[in-house]
């Protein structure tokens, strides 16, 4: 069963803490992305990497890490730094960096803050 | 940085055929126009994909002017099940991502 699989499906996150989202994908693709969608919103890029070792700072990096040491994973980390980490956050990936690709999307994980 | 500009809503009739236009006035060369669909609380799903004129696949039709500064979305006979947002996304040149904007996107709702 090919695709792309985000787990939790819903995290908690309390004051001063980072939590770790977990992206895993078998669809052999080199890229991957992060994404976070706040409520009535579209998608903002947080992150992306187009080759294992390596990843680029999207839009709204600023509070978040990411590490890609596999072709497969690509797990994001939400620091204590990110003062307001309540939303959707969607993982995605694609043949290729850009142009002509086509994005493939987990099922998201929602991150509430307690 | 091509920014696509899409209308917030739009209400339809079940059976009729639905057409969502996307502008991008500063779209490059080498970009190519792609549409996704999402549905609440979950990933969007890739619709369909065109570089210039028309395609078609087994669920819509993407039609792309001369010019290429806008594209339009038509779904055919939309059910219930169509309701959700629409995406267009213009991809840029293949030397980096970090300016993929999908937008607030066009909310579809399909009235019975």
């Amino acid at each position: 069963d090919g695709g792309i699989t985000q787990s939790p499906k819903y995290l908690f996150r309390k004051e001063g803490q980072n939590v770790t989202l977990s992206c895993e994908q078998n669809l052999n693709h080199d890229a991957m992305y992060w994404y976070r969608q706040d409520p009535g919103q579209g998608l903002r890029l947080i992150y992306y990497s187009q080759i294992v070792n390596d990843f680029q700072k999207g839009d709204i990096a600023e509070g978040y890490s990411v590490s890609r040491e596999k072709k497969e994973s690509f797990p994001l980390t939400v620091t204590s730094a990110q003062k307001n980490p309540t939303a959707f956050y969607l993982c995605a990936s694609s043949p290729r960096a850009a142009g002509e690709n086509i994005q493939y999307f987990g099922a998201g994980t929602r991150l509430s803050v307690l | 940085l091509a920014k696509t500009t899409q209308p917030i809503s739009m209400d339809s009739y079940e059976g009729q055929e639905v057409n969502i236009t996307c502008s991008h006035n500063n779209i490059a060369t080498n970009d190519y126009i792609t549409w996704y669909q999402q549905f609440p609380s979950q990933g969007p799903r890739f619709i369909i994909q065109g570089y210039k004129t028309k395609v078609t696949n087994e669920v819509a039709s993407l039609f792309i002017p001369a010019d290429r500064k806008s594209s339009t979305l038509s779904l055919p006979r939309v059910s219930l099940s169509d309701t959700a947002v629409y995406y267009c996304l213009v991809a840029p040149d293949q030397t980096g991502a970090n300016n993929l904007f999908f937008g607030t996107g066009t909310r579809l709702t399909v009235i019975p």
